[in-house]
């Protein structure tokens, strides 16, 4: 399976910042996606990434707020924007193959702002 | 939107008892995932079920996926602390998604204790 790395692996930012989030997988993979987590809970899609082109966004999530790049098979980013208190999360990278391959994930980047 | 149902949310059990956990949806799926997440890192696949009625083994852990691919279940026999983590089912439809996005249950909290 595909090993995924994510950087930073946590971070503390003041409000009205912008943060970026790299993921590299160790390996080609047809999709990526990102989304976040709050500690115990589930998982919430923000967007797919998608290799050449602009992300494809979950209701609720807007470019401008979380602009994302894929400018190959193998790495993405994520960026958090003129980020407030209510963006402290987990931010998850994944990565999978085409058809039923399984998703797997980087080991996430917990953000807090202050 | 496909909605998976997990049960219970929180589980607290002696080591040795066994456990089961359960993810329902109204929708079929045509693959299901199971991962277990503990903190400070992502979620970990455990196994993907594909096909109607299909059983699992891994270890201690058996995974059912039901004839109408609607509906799983986690069962932990002789539980360890080691078990100890957050279980999330995830469940994807590649027939109407080409891109297999995942739809993530609520999440089970299982605390094994000694």
């Amino acid at each position: 399976s595909a090993v995924i790395s994510q950087k930073p692996s946590r971070d503390i930012c003041q409000r009205g910042t912008s943060l970026t989030i790299q993921c590299q997988v160790d390996s080609q993979v047809t999709m990526m996606f990102w989304y976040r987590q709050q500690p115990g809970q589930s998982l919430t899609l923000i967007a797919t990434a998608n290799q050449g082109s602009e992300a494809t966004y979950e209701s609720g999530f807007v470019i401008d707020k979380f602009p994302i790049s894929r400018p190959n098979l193998t790495f993405s980013t994520l960026t958090v924007s003129n980020m407030s208190p209510e963006d402290s999360s987990i931010y998850l990278c994944s990565a999978k193959g085409g058809g039923n391959q399984p998703q797997h994930f980087g080991d996430g980047t917990r953000l807090s702002i202050l | 939107t496909q909605l998976l149902e997990q049960s219970p949310q929180f589980l607290s059990i002696q080591e040795g008892e066994n456990l089961t956990v359960y993810c329902n949806s109204s929708s079929v799926f045509s693959s299901l995932q199971w991962y277990r997440q503990e903190p400070g890192e992502g979620p970990v696949l455990l196994v993907t079920v594909v096909t109607g009625g299909e059983v699992k083994k891994l270890k201690r852990l058996t995974f059912q996926f039901g004839d109408a691919r609607k509906d799983s279940s986690l069962h932990i026999t002789a539980a360890q602390p080691g078990d100890t983590g957050l279980y999330l089912c995830a469940g994807a439809d590649t027939t109407t998604d080409s891109w297999g996005k995942l739809q993530f249950g609520a999440g089970t909290q299982v605390v094994v204790t000694p």
